[in-house]
């Protein structure tokens, strides 16, 4: 069962801070984030694991909350570059990530 | 390094045929996987394989064919082409679970195939 995403999309000026979440109905083992510019494959931003270990991108961070079930990406200081969708990926167990289900994505708009 | 690199970019194809997507990849990745985007939609996986020679199931497999005969390639064939399979098909690799030094998460993503079918 997919992860639900929200919001669906948002529009920041330069600078400004957002949050996208991602929860599910079922246990998590990890999520997993990645942005898309448009016309681009999906590019690798972070891994949460179960039990709090994160690894991933300097720039943004996330935290993963087992009991909800949810993860939350914090996007501190937009630039424009932030620009594009961003999905979550989810799994229940120890499992490869190629094997997670994805999110419909949250549209990112940072105007100058 | 090459990455994951895929082939065609864009196909357009009658309803009926069939055709081969192809997917290689040159970082000595264990797992493979197929995935579909709709417009405006995330990713929907279709097969995934853990090793030559191994390959299941994702979400959306029917209509869909893959083997893997070789770490680097993975094909995924569509056997009698429809218009619901109108799509961007990407392909994506990463390492297998535990490797020290290595993020169990990180999917390396192809640049896609946009598939027509009419």
């Amino acid at each position: 069962q997919q992860p639900v995403q929200s919001p669906q999309a948002v529009i920041l000026r330069e600078g400004e801070d957002a949050v996208i979440n991602c929860s599910s109905s079922k246990a998590l083992y990890s999520v997993h984030w990645y942005r898309q510019k448009h016309g681009e494959a999906p590019v690798f931003l972070m891994i949460l694991l179960k039990g709090g270990e994160q690894k991933g991108h300097d720039k943004i961070s996330a935290s993963f909350n087992e009991k909800k079930q949810q993860s939350s990406l914090y996007l501190t200081a937009s630039q424009l570059s932030y620009s594009g969708t961003y999905f979550c990926g989810t799994a229940p167990y120890n499992t490869n990530a190629g094997k997670s289900t994805f999110g419909d994505g949250t549209t990112l708009t940072v105007k100058p | 390094n090459a990455g994951v690199t895929q082939t065609p970019k864009f196909q357009v194809l009658k309803t009926g045929q069939s055709m081969t997507l192809q997917c290689a990849q040159d970082m000595n990745h264990e797992y493979m996987s197929w995935y579909r985007q709709d417009p405006g939609m995330g990713l929907r996986l279709i097969h995934y394989s853990v090793g030559a020679g191994i390959t299941d199931q994702g979400e959306v497999p029917n209509g869909y064919n893959v083997s893997r005969s070789t770490t680097e390639d993975f094909p995924l064939r569509l056997l009698s082409a429809a218009p619901s399979q109108t799509s961007v098909y990407f392909c994506a690799s990463s390492y297998g679970l535990g490797l020290a030094g290595k993020l169990d998460g990180e999917q390396f993503f192809g640049p896609g195939t946009r598939l027509t079918v009419l």
